[in-house]
């Protein structure tokens, strides 16, 4: 199986920051990553898939990119409802689809 | 508008069993694979099992292989997970997910709100 690990576990900033987060694959998954968003209480919101592409209605402040075993999801201006874990998701080896153990990121 | 809403959570008990429900609307249903994907508390999340969009084909975790069925029935838009020989590591919230695009993507666009399951003497 393709194992995810994401850096770092938590991330404090403050509103208008830019903040980047990272997933490694533990092998190549090509551009096959996506990127989701978790509040408290929600259901996972799909963020970027492909990497890179960003999913309808999602706001341009986020973006993805990597490739390979290398991968960072940056938010250019940290809003307040931006506050949420993330995850990281492989799609390119499957069974078994495999996330990360994802990034928290809190309010300084 | 796509909408997934699933049913039949509850407390068992170890050994136990139980049926999930995930009834979708608003897409073709027939037309897209569907994940179960689990959250357990405090913690992060693990994918379940997947079935294509004809229900010809199933896919399972290795932690839940010979214990958990999915299956579908498109008549009903509906995607099910009978849970069999529950164990108290198999407590959860249980989310059922769309792929993204028609076939399989492994792409989850879509998530219900999900259901707890909590497995306890």
């Amino acid at each position: 199986d393709i194992q995810m690990t994401q850096s770092p576990s938590s991330l404090s900033a403050s509103v208008g920051d830019r903040v980047t987060m990272t997933c490694r694959a533990s092998r190549s998954i090509s551009k096959y990553l996506n990127w989701y968003q978790q509040k408290p209480g929600e259901a996972p919101k799909l963020l970027i898939y492909g990497a890179s592409t960003l999913q309808s209605g999602v706001p341009s402040r986020f973006s993805g990119s990597g490739s390979e075993t290398h991968f960072t999801l940056s938010i250019s201006s940290l809003q307040p409802e931006d506050f949420a874990t993330y995850y990281c998701q492989q799609g390119f080896t499957t069974p078994p689809v495999t996330f990360g153990q994802g990034t928290k990121l809190e309010i300084k | 508008e796509v909408q997934l809403l699933e049913s039949g959570g509850g407390l068992v008990q170890p050994g136990g069993s139980l049926r999930l429900s995930c009834a979708a609307s608003g897409f073709t249903f027939s037309t897209y694979a569907m994940s179960w994907v689990r959250q357990a508390p405090e913690t992060g999340l693990e994918w379940v099992s997947g079935i294509s969009g004809s229900g010809s084909s199933t896919y399972y975790a290795d932690s839940v292989k010979g214990r958990f069925t999915i299956s579908r029935d498109n008549s009903r838009n509906t995607v099910y997970l009978q849970m069999n020989s529950l164990r108290a590591e198999d407590a959860a919230v249980y989310y059922c997910a769309k792929d993204q695009v028609a076939g399989t993507s492994d792409t989850f666009d879509f998530w219900g709100q999900g259901i707890l399951v909590t497995v306890s003497s």
